[in-house]
């Protein structure tokens, strides 16, 4: 049984571009989580998302979109990227209230 | 949700019992205390977690004061893998449309 992937694993790209993100959540899992870690810092939760619905957001800008699946796989979504947020990535899933799962994440790196 | 405190870093002895407190004094009465910890470079990985009760599993020990506002995870047997950031967090539960958030976490380095 697979846990949660990540897609890419690295990326590079120029301020003022766009990028996607893809997650695949661990198998059974219905609730995908995304989060923004800086180097140094905590995990910082950007938006969870069940039924295909944004459930809950942290303090993040509308530059910050998401979309979820009917197979329960999410996209996270950044336009017009900024230096700042060139950060690791982190997708997490669960099903109930014992455990959130994290993928390896994907360091984006924004020049 | 609740803020929760850790220290910033401590140091354990290999083999010696690992003791990281936790603060989260305004904690709600529905909320649960999860521990989680990063080994450089990788997703958080989940080690244990509970409401009221002490827990314990096969990775560690969970504490919980009788008024919920602090507890402590303990790693009975420190080994080198063990050092990592390990994060405190309060929430009431994944299945709620509840914020989850992380502190900066205590860093843990084991000595030899």
């Amino acid at each position: 049984d697979a846990g949660v992937t990540q897609s890419p694993t690295h990326l590079i790209k120029t301020r003022g571009q766009q990028v996607t993100l893809r997650c695949s959540p661990k198998s059974g899992h219905d609730t995908v989580s995304w989060y923004q870690q800086a180097l140094g810092q905590g995990p910082q939760f950007i938006f969870q998302y069940y039924e295909e619905e944004e459930r809950q957001r942290g303090n993040f800008p509308d530059r910050f979109s998401g979309h979820q699946f009917p197979n329960y796989s999410s996209e996270l979504n950044v336009n017009a990227l900024l230096l700042g947020d060139s950060a690791l990535y982190l997708c997490a899933s669960s099903q109930d209230q014992s455990r959130q799962y994290f993928g390896p994440g994907t360091r984006l790196t924004v020049t | 949700d609740a803020k929760t405190t850790q220290p910033t870093s401590m140091d354990c002895a290999e083999g010696r019992a690992a003791n990281l407190p936790c603060n989260h004094s305004t904690i709600s009465g529905n909320e649960y205390v999860y521990w989680y910890r990063q080994i450089h470079s990788q997703g958080p990985q989940y080690i244990i977690h509970g409401l009221k009760n002490n827990e314990t599993n096969e990775m560690a020990s969970l504490i919980i004061t009788e008024d919920r506002k602090s507890s402590t995870l303990i790693l009975p047997h420190a080994t080198l893998r063990d050092t990592a950031v390990y994060y405190c967090i309060s929430h009431s539960g994944y299945s709620s449309a509840s914020k989850i958030i992380f502190g900066s976490g205590t860093r843990l380095s084991i000595r030899p």
